[in-house]
């Protein structure tokens, strides 16, 4: 069975700080995905990773794809209060037919002014 | 493009009522799928179809649950009879391949 383990579950931090959350898995994703759903929302995607050990920029935050494609992780630099929210990594359910995703619980960031 | 429409965005029903949500997934999309968010079990996928055919139900909980899609631009998760523990934010998404793009979901409260 395919997971996805985000963490930290919980993330509270202080404007101006860094912080790196992480999805693993113990499976092989041809993909992986991150989004970020703010309160009251539903969740956007932000960037998809399809080679095993890419780096991807969008502004202050930083996706990297696993070398082995088993894991990702997304690095803030310089946090504030609008990076605030719940961040999901998902990817290819290869149980299931194309489109269809399976999503990590995700990890909640708080950042405060 | 409005993006995926959800209705009602919030619900409250009492126990045993039918709770009808509904979605207009975003044009050209020919993936929809219905998940159920809660704070114990993250994201979970309820049903999700391709091309109007339902593809994979197994999620949904019991038979209480129940999905259509009649057309490419409307969807319908119904609850029949509603219990306290179906409540939950319920989610549109659609998607045409790979990404997936969200609705604001449906807040549903079953006293």
């Amino acid at each position: 069975t395919q997971l996805l383990e985000q963490s930290p579950q919980f993330l509270s931090i202080q404007e101006g700080e860094n912080l790196t959350v992480y999805c693993n898995s113990s499976s092989v994703f041809s993909s992986l995905q991150w989004y970020r759903q703010e309160p009251g929302e539903g969740p956007v995607l932000l960037v998809t990773v399809v080679t095993g050990g890419e780096v991807k920029k969008l502004k202050r935050l930083t996706f990297q794809f696993g070398d082995a494609r088993k894991d990702s992780s997304l690095h803030i630099t310089a946090a504030q209060p609008g990076d605030t929210g719940l961040y999901l990594c998902a990817g290819p359910n290869y149980g299931g037919s194309q489109g269809n995703l399976i999503f990590g619980k995700g990890t909640k960031l708080s950042v405060k002014p | 493009d409005a993006g995926v429409i959800q209705s009602p965005r919030h619900e409250v029903t009492e126990m045993g009522q039918e709770v009808t949500l509904r979605c207009k997934p975003i044009s050209g999309h020919d993936y929809l799928f219905w998940y159920r968010q809660t704070m114990m079990r993250g994201l979970e996928l309820l049903i999700y179809f391709n091309n109007n055919v339902p593809i994979d139900d197994s999620g949904m909980p019991e038979d209480r649950f129940s999905a259509k899609m009649p057309n490419a631009s409307f969807s319908t998760l119904k609850i029949q009879p509603s219990e306290p523990r179906d409540s939950a934010v319920y989610f549109c998404a659609s998607s045409r391949s790979g990404a997936q793009y969200f609705g604001p979901g449906t807040r549903l409260l079953v006293l």
